[in-house]
């Protein structure tokens, strides 16, 4: 079965620094998102991309973040300089507009800043 | 996307029918309902979708009543595995997923 990988699973990073976040959807999806967990809190919404750009974005994906689809398969998420707060699960997800757009979501990447 | 309201949290014995309610009174008339559900830190998992008729697939049955005010995600045969917070999601499709606080259903040996 298909499913939304994402790499890497931990990320350490120390605060100020770039960190490039990796997915590859599910192929044939056409929509993908990203969405970030603080722990003990709600998943939110950071940003939705299709047809090579972004469709929506939540006040949080301000201009430290960015988003990319370099290559037919993956799908990036940077944040330019990483704050304390940045530290959270990143969830990929992927939907298919031609079966009611359910969205498919990777495991995730746990950054942590320090 | 409408408003849903869901209990905090159910407990459900092992074995049995885990019935969980959603309240979406606001609901647009082509806006689905979305289930989805998160076990411990793991990614969002679709469990199942609908918009006026029930709805049943491999994991879980979707009964939506006739006002389409509330509707119920119902897991036949509970195991361990579904111990989870459910999120009942309010979507027309292809947006974003609006996620609230959900159900931590606790599933009892």
């Amino acid at each position: 079965e298909p499913e939304v990988t994402q790499t890497p699973s931990h990320q350490v990073t120390q605060m100020g620094q770039e960190v490039i976040l990796r997915c590859v959807p599910i192929s044939n999806h056409l929509y993908f998102y990203w969405y970030r967990q603080i722990l003990g809190q709600k998943v939110e919404f950071l940003v939705s991309f299709y047809n090579n750009e972004i469709s929506e974005k939540s006040e949080i994906f301000d201009d430290q973040f960015s988003v990319e689809r370099p290559d037919g398969s993956n799908f990036t998420l940077k944040i330019r300089s990483t704050k304390l707060e940045d530290s959270a699960m990143y969830f990929c997800a992927s939907s298919d507009p031609t079966s009611d757009y359910e969205q498919y979501f990777g495991p995730g990447t746990r950054l942590t800043v320090t | 996307d409408a408003k849903t309201t869901q209990p905090t949290s159910m407990d459900c014995a092992e074995g049995r029918a885990a019935n969980l309610p959603c309240n979406h009174s606001t609901i647009s008339g082509n806006e689905y309902v979305y289930w989805y559900r998160q076990i411990h830190s793991q990614g969002p998992q679709y469990i199942i979708h609908g918009l006026k008729n029930n709805e049943t697939n491999e994991m879980a049955s979707l009964i939506i009543t006739e006002d389409r005010k509330s509707s119920t995600l119902i897991l036949p045969h509970a195991t361990l595995r579904d111990t989870a917070v459910y999120y009942c999601i309010g979507n027309f499709g292809n947006e974003k997923l609006t996620f609230g606080t959900g159900t931590r259903l606790t599933i009892i040996p």
